[in-house]
């Protein structure tokens, strides 16, 4: 089973700064990983597929890079509305199974 | 507007069954494949099962092959997930989440997701 390692586990930052998530493979993912967003009590928001690519109506600032094993999302100018919980995810060929990675949370410092 | 909204969650006795399901709308929903993914109170995203459009496949995570079973009705735009054998790692939010591409087989991420029900199992 794939496993997807997520670091750091909590990221303090204040608005306007940049932030780096990463998220690590067990094994390589090709660029098949994407990016969630998830705000309390609310449902998860996908920001970013295949790797690099935003989803629809997700800002520029929101950007995601990587291949193989390492990938990262990158926000750049936090805005208040960024700070929230973050997840990686990918799917494995054989057996068909989805793996998340344990979350980063986005807290104001 | 394309939305999920799921129901039938709330408090089970563990051992106890339950049918959740998601009503889905402003898309064609018997082209895409459909997800449950559930989430325990803090905890992190668990996926749970998935089923293909026409609904003759259907995939599970090993916590729950053998109690749950995935279902849907494309004449009523509805996914279900019938749960059974309820136990206290089951308590979670379950949301249902929708393939990105039409009639490929089981792509690679979800690109919507409903609110979630709640679903928690007493003793």
């Amino acid at each position: 089973e794939i496993v997807l390692t997520q670091s750091p586990a909590t990221l303090s930052l204040s608005p306007g700064e940049r932030a780096t998530l990463s998220c690590r493979s067990s094994e390589s993912l090709s660029n098949h990983l994407a990016w969630y967003q998830q705000k309390p009590g609310q449902a998860p928001r996908l920001l970013i597929y295949d790797a690099s690519n935003r989803a629809t109506g997700i800002p520029t600032r929101f950007s995601g890079s990587g291949s193989g094993t390492d990938f990262t999302l990158t926000i750049s100018g936090l805005e208040p509305e960024d700070f929230a919980v973050y997840y990686c995810q990918q799917r494995s060929i054989w057996p068909l199974m989805f793996t998340f990675g344990q979350g980063t949370r986005l807290e104001v410092k | 507007e394309v939305l999920l909204m799921e129901s039938g969650g709330g408090v089970i006795q563990r051992g106890g069954s339950l049918r959740l399901s998601c009503a889905a709308s402003g898309f064609t929903f018997s082209g895409y494949t459909m997800s449950w993914v559930r989430q325990a109170p803090g905890k992190g995203l668990e996926w749970v099962s998935t089923i293909t459009g026409s609904g003759g496949t259907t995939y599970y995570a090993d916590s729950v092959k053998g109690r749950f079973t995935v279902s849907r009705d494309n004449s009523k735009n509805t996914l279900y997930l019938r749960m059974k054998s309820l136990r206290g790692e089951d308590t979670a939010i379950y949301f249902c989440a929708k393939d990105p591409k039409e009639a490929v087989g089981v792509y690679y991420y979800f690109d919507l997701w409903g609110r979630g029900t709640v679903v928690t199992v007493s003793s």
